[in-house]
């Protein structure tokens, strides 16, 4: 399978500061980006959806001028959860696909907490 | 809208079979994929459906129904690592994976 890495994979901020995550695409070309975050026991929700050098497309209920996306690269897209606020706590998962493989790869994922 | 459900939880026991369904009505479809993930960590891929019938990996089976939008996923000789949460996903007609709400799985001795 494809390698994807997270940065940083735990993080642990004071509301209305702002955190960046990254996703990179280590062995293949990720034209396109999805990021999807997951709050305690339920299942994952698609936040937006970024294309190499495009901007991001947002889901309905997610502030753009809140979660920032670039994907500037191939192999790189940032998420920046801006003013951050306790209910912003939650696991942010990157997926990565371009590939030839119809498989969708996710990374190890991020855990976001606020206090 | 996109709807995709599943059973919330299930129990079963070691060794045992047991069997996950999944219903969706999506915007298109491209293809069914179900993930295992434990607690505190990411999906990882068990397998992709994309034609009806059943695909088989070793002791995970998938069968998909594209007529009737329905999917399950077989899990067979039970063990206790087996106990995760189980996500059906359906990826739509604009390439997105869309999750169902998952089944947490929990296999007893």
């Amino acid at each position: 399978g494809a390698v994807v890495s997270q940065h940083p994979s735990r993080v642990i901020c004071k509301s209305g500061t702002s955190v960046k995550i990254e996703c990179r695409s280590l062995d293949f070309q990720a034209t396109t980006m999805f990021w999807y975050r997951q709050f305690p026991k339920q299942s994952l929700m698609l936040m937006a959806t970024s294309n190499e050098g495009s901007k991001a497309t947002y889901e309905q209920g997610v502030e753009k001028d809140k979660f920032l996306i670039n994907h500037a690269s191939l192999t790189l897209s940032t998420l920046t959860v801006t003013s951050a606020h306790p209910e912003d706590s939650s696991f942010y998962i990157c997926s990565p696909a371009g590939g030839t493989s119809h498989e969708q790869y996710f990374g190890p994922g991020t855990r976001l907490t606020v206090t | 809208g996109q709807n995709i459900d599943q059973p919330t939880e299930m129990t079963a026991t070691e060794g045992a079979i047991v069997q996950i369904n999944c219903t969706y009505q999506t915007s298109g479809f491209n293809g069914l994929f179900w993930y295992q993930q434990h607690a505190g960590e990411a999906p990882t891929f068990l397998s992709y459906n994309v034609l009806d019938g059943l695909e088989e990996k070793g002791r995970f089976s998938s069968f998909l129904s594209r007529s009737k939008g329905y999917s399950y996923l077989l899990l067979k000789e039970l063990q206790m690592k087996d106990s995760a949460s189980y996500l059906c996903a359906v990826r739509d007609n604009t390439d997105k994976l869309i999750f169902g709400t998952g089944t947490r799985l929990q296999v007893f001795p």
